[in-house]
C-alpha cells in the first residue's frame, strides 16, 4: 500500500524557520518525483514545490521562493521542506504528494501536517 | 502568472448532473486533473490526464478538456458527492497551478 506521512508541523515565530519530513512506503520512491502543496484555514489548494525523482530538479512557488528547499533522500526514502524567514500567511496544512510523472498529476496524498506562525 | 478559474460554489439536487468548470488560457493544450476534498480530509484524485479515473472513482464522474476549459460532470449526483473539487493544471512556466476550487453542494 501507498504512504506518505509528514511530520514537523508545530508553531513558529513569525521569521522564525522549520523543517518539514515526509516518510514514503509501498512504492520505489526514488522512481517518482514528489510535490509539497499546503492548504491554508478555511482556503483552497496551493501548489509550494517540486522535487524531481533524482533530486537534481526542483521548482517553487513564487510565494515561497528563496525562502523553502525541498529536498529528498532516495537511500531513506524521505522527503524534507526546509522553510526558513516564515511569515504569517505560511500557515496552512503541508501535504507530501506523490507526482504522477510525465502526465503530472497528483495520485497519493499524505495526511498533512499543520504549520502555525504566529507570535 | 497562470490564472486558473473555477466557480467558487456550484449547486444540485441529488439524481441530477452537477457540471463544474475549470477555465485557462490553453487549457485544451495540456493536461488537467481533478481532486475531491470532504471536510477534514486530504484531497483524492478522481480524474486524470482530463477523462481518465483511478481505480475505485465511480463512472458518474467524468472528465472533459477542450479548447480553454476542462469540465468535471457528476452524473446522478448524490449526497456523498458532497465535497470541495480543484483542478490541477501544469504550465511549463508557472508549474503547478490549482484552481480556486468549487464547492457542490447537493441540496
Amino acid at each position: 500500500e501507498v504512504q506518505v506521512v509528514e511530520s514537523g508541523g508545530g508553531l513558529v515565530q513569525p521569521g522564525g524557520s522549520l523543517r518539514l519530513s515526509c516518510a514514503a512506503s509501498g512504492f520505489t520512491f526514488a522512481s517518482y518525483s514528489m510535490n509539497w502543496v499546503r492548504q491554508a484555514p478555511g482556503k483552497g489548494l496551493e501548489w509550494v514545490s517540486y522535487i524531481s525523482s533524482s533530486g537534481n530538479t526542483k521548482q517553487y512557488a513564487d510565494s515561497v521562493k528563496g525562502r523553502f528547499t525541498m529536498s529528498r533522500d532516495n537511500a531513506k526514502n524521505s522527503l524534507d521542506l526546509q522553510m526558513n524567514s516564515l511569515r504569517d500567511e505560511d500557515t496552512a496544512v503541508y501535504f507530501c504528494v506523490r507526482d504522477s510523472g510525465t502526465s503530472r498529476y497528483f495520485d497519493y496524498w499524505g495526511q498533512g501536517t499543520l504549520v502555525t506562525v504566529s507570535s | 502568472s497562470y490564472d486558473v478559474t473555477q466557480p467558487p460554489s456550484v449547486s444540485v439536487s441529488p439524481g441530477q448532473t452537477a457540471i463544474i468548470t475549470c477555465s485557462a488560457d490553453r487549457l485544451g493544450d495540456k493536461y488537467a486533473s481533478w481532486y475531491q476534498q470532504k471536510p477534514g480530509q486530504s484531497p483524492v484524485l478522481v480524474i486524470y490526464e482530463d477523462t481518465k479515473r483511478p481505480s475505485g472513482i465511480p463512472e458518474r464522474l467524468s472528465g472533459s478538456n477542450s479548447g480553454h476549459t476542462a469540465t468535471l460532470t457528476i452524473s446522478g449526483t448524490q449526497a456523498m458527492d458532497e465535497a470541495d473539487y480543484y483542478c490541477l493544471v501544469w504550465d511549463s512556466i508557472t508549474a503547478a497551478v490549482f484552481g480556486g476550487g468549487t464547492k457542490l453542494t447537493v441540496l
